[in-house]
């Protein structure tokens, strides 16, 4: 089951600048998608969504930018920050599911 | 802030065995799902509940898997013959909303089967 793909199994940026995480999706049924972060030994915690309707959804500093043309979905961390170094998750939603990406392991240096 | 509670945080088995993950989702919350994660693997959909009933199911979730909702409060995941592969991190969660948009997750429960 591929319907979310999540290329880049790891990023590593420095403290200040720019995370730019990535997300694809092949399901045009896809209506919902959602960031979540995970820290080891913790549940995922939800992060950020957005709608099919819109192209982008800003929260402080974390924005999602959707390419429903494309398929792609990507989060802006500006700036990034040590404490949000952690494995990161696309999900998408149809129905009464949410299927979810491989995952990215941010890591931002100080 | 209201939470989504897993017991037990390590549970481990024979190969064989049956076994009971258990939840206790946020309580005003109508959704219900279970995840798992094998190690160094991505999140994978298991099974939503809602109106006590399955409402979407994945192909991992077989005739071995079944969940219940034996009360008001728990909502519980049991693999009836574990295996080997079954070994892995199983998430809870809960959404309040009819159609889901935000999931909340619980810590997890860590299966071992030996």
């Amino acid at each position: 089951d591929q319907q979310v793909k999540q290329n880049s199994p790891s990023l590593s940026v420095q403290e200040g600048r720019i995370s730019i995480l990535n997300c694809d999706y092949t399901n045009s049924m896809f209506d919902y998608f959602l960031w979540y972060k995970k820290y080891p030994a913790e549940g995922p915690t939800f992060l950020i969504s957005i709608s099919s309707i819109k192209d982008k959804n800003e929260d402080g500093r974390f924005t999602v930018f959707l390419n429903k043309s494309a398929k792609h979905l990507s989060l802006h961390i500006v700036p990034s920050q040590p404490g949000d170094s952690a494995v990161y998750f696309c999900a998408a939603s149809a129905s009464d599911d949410m299927r979810f990406g491989a995952g990215t392991r941010l890591t931002v240096k100080p | 802030e209201p939470e989504v509670t897993q017991t037990p945080s390590h549970q481990v088995t024979q190969m064989g065995q049956e076994v009971i993950l258990r939840c206790v989702p946020i309580s005003n919350h109508l959704y219900f799902y279970w995840y798992r994660q094998i190690l160094g693997q991505k999140v994978e959909f298991l099974v939503s509940f809602y109106n006590n009933e399955i409402s979407e199911k994945s192909e991992i979730f077989d005739d071995q898997f079944s969940v219940e909702r034996p009360d008001g409060s728990n909502f519980t995941l049991k693999i009836r013959s574990t295996k080997l592969e079954d070994s892995a991190m199983y998430f809870c969660a809960s959404s309040a909303l009819l159609k889901e948009e935000k999931l909340f997750f619980g810590s997890g429960t860590q299966l071992s089967v030996l």
